[in-house]
């Protein structure tokens, strides 16, 4: 099964401040996502981040407010752009690959804005 | 209709006793379904995939799929204290793609 690690794992931010998410596997996967989970609430999916492309959003989340990369197939960031308290929440890296088809979650990071 | 719906709970069973998790799902192309044990102030951690219909038994779990009734369910027999969580049951429509996820029951087992 993939390893997967994330940074940060939790982080107080002031509001108007952006924080950049960082999602590493231990070997090559085809699929990574990420998701939200806010308080009391289940998961969302924000996006799936495309290897060299750009990230393929779900409705509701746009790029300038969570900007995706994906330099590779082990790495992805996440950003939380121009943070307001809404967007105090957990949020989840996660892969998805034809090899291994199972679905883990990374540790996720807790993020709090002030 | 959500995509993914899951009993209401929360649910409540004792110790020892035989816990019932349902999920329905809309989307009859799904092709896998996982349920998730989620702690609070955790991740959720994968605990049982299923991917044919039939039952998939993996220690004091079992899950079970219905693909004819759009219906996937999780039993976790001989409940502890511990198996006190927050289940979320998800449906992927590609092996490798995205999942889409129910709102969760909690349950609470009683010593």
């Amino acid at each position: 099964s993939a390893v997967i690690s994330q940074k940060p794992s939790r982080d107080i931010c002031q509001r108007g401040t952006s924080l950049t998410i960082q999602c590493q596997v231990d070997s090559q996967v085809t699929m990574m996502f990420w998701y939200r989970q806010q308080p009391g609430q289940s998961l969302t999916l924000i996006a799936t981040a495309n290897q060299g492309s750009e990230a393929t959003y779900e409705s509701g989340f746009v790029i300038d407010k969570f900007p995706i990369s994906r330099p590779n197939l082990t790495f992805s960031t996440l950003t939380v752009s121009n943070m307001s308290p809404e967007d105090s929440s957990i949020y989840l890296c996660s892969v998805g690959d034809m090899t291994n088809t199972e679905a883990f979650f990374g540790q996720g990071t807790r993020l709090t804005v002030v | 209709q959500k995509e993914v719906e899951q009993n209401s709970g929360p649910l409540s069973v004792p110790e020892g006793a035989i816990a019932s998790l349902n999920c329905t799902y809309s989307d009859r192309g799904s092709q896998s379904f996982f349920w998730y044990r989620q702690y609070s102030g955790k991740s959720p951690e994968l605990i049982m995939s299923i991917y044919s219909n039939g039952d998939k038994e993996d220690g004091r779990f079992t899950a079970q799929l219905n693909k004819a009734s759009q219906y996937v369910s999780l039993l976790i027999r001989d409940s502890q204290p511990s198996d006190s969580a927050t289940y979320l049951c998800a449906v992927r429509k590609t092996n490798a793609g995205k999942s889409t996820f129910g709102d969760g029951t909690t349950l609470t087992v009683k010593p």
